[in-house]
Formats: structure tokens, C-alpha cells, sequence
């Protein structure tokens, strides 16, 4: 079972679609992310998480609702997406959220097509 | 405005020979570094770091190089083997408050057999 698992991998939405991506970690970390890779982008931080609590939202569309019940879930909920939020959206887990010397772990990803 | 730069989208290497992948950073606050290794359809997985009290940082084959001074550091890879064909990313962190990651483009290594 690999640490970081999300779900589903692949997701074709239309702009007037709910949809949720899914991220378990089985590490026993404290904090969980979100990241959105787009073509020829840097790797954009959306949400961070700590001990279930946001510490981050990185002006994020309202579009885009994280949630997360406990250390170990985190979702992130779409509706009414933009085609130009196709992405392959990654999550990641950390021991905390001041990584410091710490490191994150990636989940696959969900690459996210709008249509 | 993009702190972390990986200006070579992509490079090609002989097998047996060495990689060297590039990263500038503006930030002189940062003082933690990663390169993470990415496969296609596969997240990305952390391969070595480096924090700002060192220079040098070797696991392997794999060493990082860091000049604090002119914002730069350097992934070699050697030898090179075909298995590391792959996206680099670069990655900093340091600055407070949040602590965030960092993450430069990416740089695609084609390791020819």
C-alpha cells in the first residue's frame, strides 16, 4: 500500500459538474496538501492542512472547497470549474506543516480535464 | 513572480556520462533544498536535499551542489543510467510564516542507452 493514495486518477468534468478528488495518507502524518501542476508551471500550493485545521489557502478560487475530517483524509470538492483549471492536481503529506527539514510526499495525482 | 527557476526544460545525456540540472532561487531566505524525481503518471518522489549550512550533499549517484552565494544549485547525476529518465523538480523552503515549498518548472532528463 503505497503512503499517499488519491482517487479517482483521471476525471472528465463539465464546467457545471461537482466532483470530489480524494487523498488518503497512511503515514501518520500531521499535515496534508494540495498542489495543482499545470503544463510548463511551477508546482502551485493550494491548501495545507495541520492536524485537520487549514493554515493555508493560497488565494484560491472559492470554486475550488477543501475539507478534511481527520489527519488522515483530505478532499477537495469542484464545481463550476474553468476549463483552464485542468490540471493535474497532487497531493502531499508531511510529519507538520513547518516541513523545516522535512519533505513531502506525493500522492499520483488526479489529472483533471474541464470540458 | 517565480522564486525558484529550472531555465532547461529539458536535457540529454549519454548513458554512463553525467547530468547536470540547474536551479536558481531569488529568495535568500531559503535554506532548505529538495530535488524531487517525477515518472509520467506517477507523483512526484523526493530524491536528495541539501540544507544552507552545507554545500555539498551526495547520496550515491546523486549529488547536490549548493552556491549560497549566487542563488544556485546543481543536481549531478553520475553515471547516468536510462532509469533516470525522468522530470527534476526543484524545490526551496524557508520562509516564514507557512513554510511553503517552492517549486521551479521542472527539467525533463532523457538518458539515452
Amino acid at each position: 500500500e503505497t503512503g499517499v493514495t488519491q482517487t479517482p486518477r483521471h476525471l472528465v468534468m463539465g464546467m457545471t459538474n461537482k466532483k470530489s478528488l480524494k487523498c488518503e495518507q497512511h503515514l501518520g502524518h500531521n499535515a496534508m496538501y494540495w498542489y495543482k501542476q499545470s503544463a510548463k508551471k511551477p508546482l502551485e500550493l493550494m491548501f495545507v492542512y495541520n492536524f485537520k485545521e487549514q493554515t493555508e489557502n493560497n488565494s484560491v478560487p472559492s470554486r475550488f472547497s477543501p475539507e478534511c475530517p481527520n489527519s488522515s483524509h483530505l478532499f477537495l470538492h469542484l464545481h463550476t470549474l474553468q476549463p483552464e483549471d485542468s490540471a493535474l492536481y497532487l497531493c502531499a503529506s508531511s510529519p507538520s506543516d513547518s516541513p523545516g527539514n522535512e519533505k513531502l510526499f506525493f500522492g499520483s495525482g488526479t489529472q483533471l480535464s474541464v470540458l | 513572480d517565480q522564486q525558484v527557476k529550472q531555465n532547461s526544460p529539458s536535457l540529454s545525456v549519454q548513458e554512463g556520462r553525467i547530468s547536470i540540472l540547474n536551479c536558481d532561487y531569488t529568495n535568500s531566505m531559503f535554506d532548505y533544498f529538495l530535488w524531487y524525481k517525477k515518472y509520467p503518471a506517477e507523483g512526484p518522489t523526493f530524491l536528495i536535499s541539501i540544507s544552507s549550512i552545507k554545500d555539498k550533499n551526495e547520496d550515491g549517484r546523486f549529488t547536490v551542489f549548493l552556491n549560497k552565494s549566487a542563488k544556485h544549485l546543481s543536481l549531478h547525476i553520475v553515471p547516468s543510467q536510462p532509469g533516470d529518465s525522468a522530470v527534476y523538480f526543484c524545490a526551496a523552503s524557508g520562509v516564514r510564516p507557512g513554510n511553503q515549498f517552492y517549486f521551479g518548472t521542472g527539467t525533463s532528463l532523457t538518458v539515452i542507452p
